[in-house]
C-alpha cells in the first residue's frame, strides 16, 4: 500500500507571497492532519480534516488554511508569507478522526526569503 | 495545556552502548506514542502504549508507560548507527489533537 505523499518536497518563496502544499493520504484513510515542524517550536498541530470538514484546529493565524477534497486529498495554503513560516510542513493520515495511529508523509520543506 | 517534555534533548553515544530517553508530563494521557524521524523524512510510529505500567518491546527497544500515565521511557540496548534519529513522544490532548514533545536527537557513532 502506498504511503502518504506530499508535493512539492522543497519550495522557496519570498515574503508576502502565498503557497499551496498538497497531500495525498494512504488509500482508505479519510482523516488528514497538518503539522508545522521548526527547530525552535518542534512539531505543532495545524489542523485536521475528515470527510471534507475541518474537525480540529491548532493555534495558528488565519493566514494558514486548508481544505480536503472528496477523494480525501488535502491542500494547505499559507498567505502573506513571513520569514517565520520557514519550516517543514508534515501531513499525516489516519483512518478515523483520532489522535493516534497517524502515518506521516515526508514533508514539504518551505523556505521563505 | 498538556505539555510533554523530553530529555535529554541531545545524546551522542558509541555503538554498543545502552541509553534511555524520557518523556514527562504533569498531565495524565490516555495513551502515548513514540515516533522516530530520520533526516528528510516524516516521523514513523514505533509504538503506542495505553495501559499504565505497560511495557512493550520492539527488538532492542523497550518502551514503558508510567503507572500514573504521566510519563514514558524508551530504552535502547546495544545501540547501532541505524538507531540515529529524532525520537518523539506524543499524546492526545483534551481536544484529541496530537501534541508532541520537543524530541531527543540521538546520534550513534560507529
Amino acid at each position: 500500500k502506498a504511503g502518504v505523499t506530499q508535493t512539492p518536497r522543497y519550495l522557496i518563496k519570498t515574503r508576502g507571497q502565498q503557497v499551496t502544499l498538497s497531500c495525498s493520504p494512504i488509500s482508505g484513510h479519510r482523516s488528514v492532519s497538518w503539522y508545522q515542524q521548526t527547530p525552535g517550536q518542534g512539531l505543532q498541530f495545524l489542523f485536521e480534516y475528515f470527510s471534507e470538514t475541518q474537525r480540529n484546529k491548532g493555534n495558528f493565524p488565519g493566514r494558514f488554511s486548508g481544505r480536503q477534497f472528496s477523494n480525501s486529498r488535502s491542500e494547505m495554503n499559507v498567505s502573506t508569507l513571513e520569514l517565520g513560516d520557514s519550516a517543514l510542513y508534515l501531513c499525516a493520515s489516519s483512518k478515523l478522526v483520532r489522535a493516534d495511529t497517524q502515518y506521516f508523509g515526508p514533508g514539504t520543506r518551505l523556505t521563505v526569503l | 495545556t498538556q505539555l510533554l517534555e523530553q530529555s535529554p534533548q541531545f545524546l551522542s553515544i558509541q555503538e554498543g552502548e545502552n541509553l534511555t530517553v524520557y518523556c514527562n508530563s504533569s498531565s495524565v494521557f490516555s495513551s502515548l506514542q513514540w515516533y522516530r524521524q530520520e533526516p528528510g523524512e516524516g516521523p514513523v510510529l514505533l509504538v503506542t502504549v495505553v495501559t499504565g505500567g505497560e511495557v512493550k518491546k520492539l527488538k532492542r527497544l523497550t518502551f514503558q508507560f508510567g503507572d500514573a500515565r504521566k510519563d514514558s521511557s524508551l530504552h535502547i540496548t546495544a545501540a547501532q548507527p541505524g538507531d540515529t534519529g529524532l525520537y518523539l513522544c506524543a499524546g492526545p490532548n483534551a481536544g484529541n489533537m496530537l501534541t508532541f514533545g520537543g524530541g531527543t536527537r540521538l546520534m550513534v557513532k560507529p
